[in-house]
């Protein structure tokens, strides 16, 4: 069974603060593992990463993969209040590339 | 492009009523999944629906069943509700079966009391 395990569960910091958040997973046949960010309800899309070593940044926000050692992380630099959410990490089904196994996620807390 | 949406937002039930949740898919999407989340957890798969029909259930009991309309929006049905059954329902699609990366609605917050 497809396994994706997150940590910190939680995480508290001050603006300006970096951040990495883990992920590590155990998937038969990987394809590929998503970042997404829950700040209230919807999961919004971070990232898709599929390829062992190449980071994938967008502004402040980046996550690179090592598909050896079966872990991503995500970054935050310089961190803001409106980057409390919680964040989520999941890996596709084998078989059904649009069923995702996600993490329990973690949740962030920026404070001024 | 309008997004995923889902309906009600919010609900409250009792134990062994039953419950229909609504989703309208991503213009042009004809894969749409459901998940359950439970406070502090992530989303659990339950299933999923291409082209009408169901195409894989995660482990979840048949009292939770679905169904996908032509134009792909899609509805949740659950019976004989349980307390636990008290979660954010999300509704996610995706442009096909195989594409990893999945649009999410704002979800529907279920209370069982």
């Amino acid at each position: 069974e497809d396994k994706v395990v997150q940590s910190p569960l939680s995480l508290v910091v001050h603006e300006g603060d970096t951040v990495t958040l883990n992920c590590s997973y155990e998937v038969t046949n990987f394809r590929s593992l998503l970042w997404y960010k829950q700040e209230k309800k919807a999961p919004t899309f971070l990232f898709m990463l599929t390829s062992s070593g190449i980071e994938k940044k967008s502004g402040r926000l980046s996550s690179i993969l090592d598909k050896k050692e079966l872990f991503s992380i995500l970054n935050i630099t310089a961190t803001q209040t409106g980057d409390s959410a919680i964040y989520l990490c999941a890996a596709p089904h084998t078989g059904t590339a649009s069923k995702l196994t996600f993490g329990t996620g973690t949740r962030l807390q920026v404070m001024l | 492009e309008t997004g995923v949406t889902q309906s009600p937002t919010h609900l409250i039930k009792t134990r062994g009523q039953q419950v229909t949740l609504r989703c309208s898919s991503q213009s042009g999407h004809n894969t749409v999944s459901w998940y359950q989340q439970a406070l502090g957890q992530g989303p659990q798969f339950i299933f999923q629906y291409y082209r009408e029909e169901e195409n894989g259930r995660g482990n979840f009991p048949p009292r939770f069943s679905g169904l996908q309309f032509p134009n792909y929006s899609s509805e949740l049905n659950v019976n004989a509700l349980e307390l636990d059954d008290s979660a954010l329902y999300l509704c996610a699609s995706s442009l096909e079966l195989a594409q990893e990366t999945q649009y999410f609605g704002p979800g529907t917050r279920l209370l069982v009391l």
